[in-house]
């Protein structure tokens, strides 16, 4: 058990419409990661949020964007779906000073 | 940019030893990490090496050369519950604050009883 909490663990959308996925992590991780992970591959970087502001981002577009709350939860929206974004989104998070991230059990999005 | 190498699939039997290999080409380098995927479920921590050599943890070892660009996970004592996919991340110096971790593509690893 990593503490980290997401929700909902699956959702079906279809092509164009817009998502929130919700990610709750401990108390004192400050820093959260939203990760892509398509069927058979690594998890891919989204971006990551410390402090309740965006500090890194990967290569996605902007119609991927998030927030993070000062009570440790944070959400991913993505606008316009597109059939490729059907994948499991993991959040991660980090406590204070420590380099490793610890992983939730993902929501799996299906785009139709 | 960066480049993570595994193999795509390895299988053992139960009560074996099995390395898993990663090599990776990245513009810096501030870290590499093994995590552990059950199908469906999320990754869990295995491992962090940041200084070349071998770190053991129980059952499972990982070992890194940053003069290489090359690490290994070494499962002993395999059990069947290790079925899972290992994913070798690296965090490469130029993420600044931002703790990115960049992915291999995960090595599948079957124990046969």
């Amino acid at each position: 058990e990593t503490g980290v909490t997401q929700s909902p663990t699956h959702l079906i959308k279809t092509r164009g419409q817009q998502v929130t996925l919700r990610c709750s992590s401990q108390s004192g991780h400050n820093t959260v990661s939203w990760y892509q992970q398509a069927l058979g591959q690594g998890p891919q970087f989204i971006f990551q949020y410390y402090r309740e502001e965006e500090n890194g981002r990967g290569n996605f577009p902007p119609r991927f964007s998030g927030l993070q709350f000062p009570n440790y939860s944070s959400e991913l929206n993505v606008n316009a779906l597109e059939l490729d974004d059907s994948a499991l989104y993991l959040c991660a998070s980090s406590p204070r000073g420590e380099e490793t991230q610890y992983f939730g059990p993902g929501t799996r999005l299906l785009v139709l | 940019g960066q480049n993570i190498d595994q193999p795509t699939e390895m299988t053992a039997t139960e009560g074996a030893i099995v390395q898993i290999n990663c090599t990776y080409q990245t513009s810096g380098f501030n870290g590499l990490f093994w995590y552990q995927q059950h199908a469906g479920e999320a990754p869990t921590f295995l491992s962090y090496n940041v200084l070349d050599g071998l770190e053991e943890k129980g059952r499972f070892s990982s070992f890194l050369s940053r003069s290489k660009g090359y690490s290994y996970l070494l499962l002993k004592e395999l059990q069947m519950k290790d079925s899972a996919s290992y994913l070798c991340a690296v965090r490469d110096a130029l993420s600044g604050s931002a703790r990115q971790l960049t992915f291999g593509s995960g090595t599948q690893l079957t124990v046969l009883p």
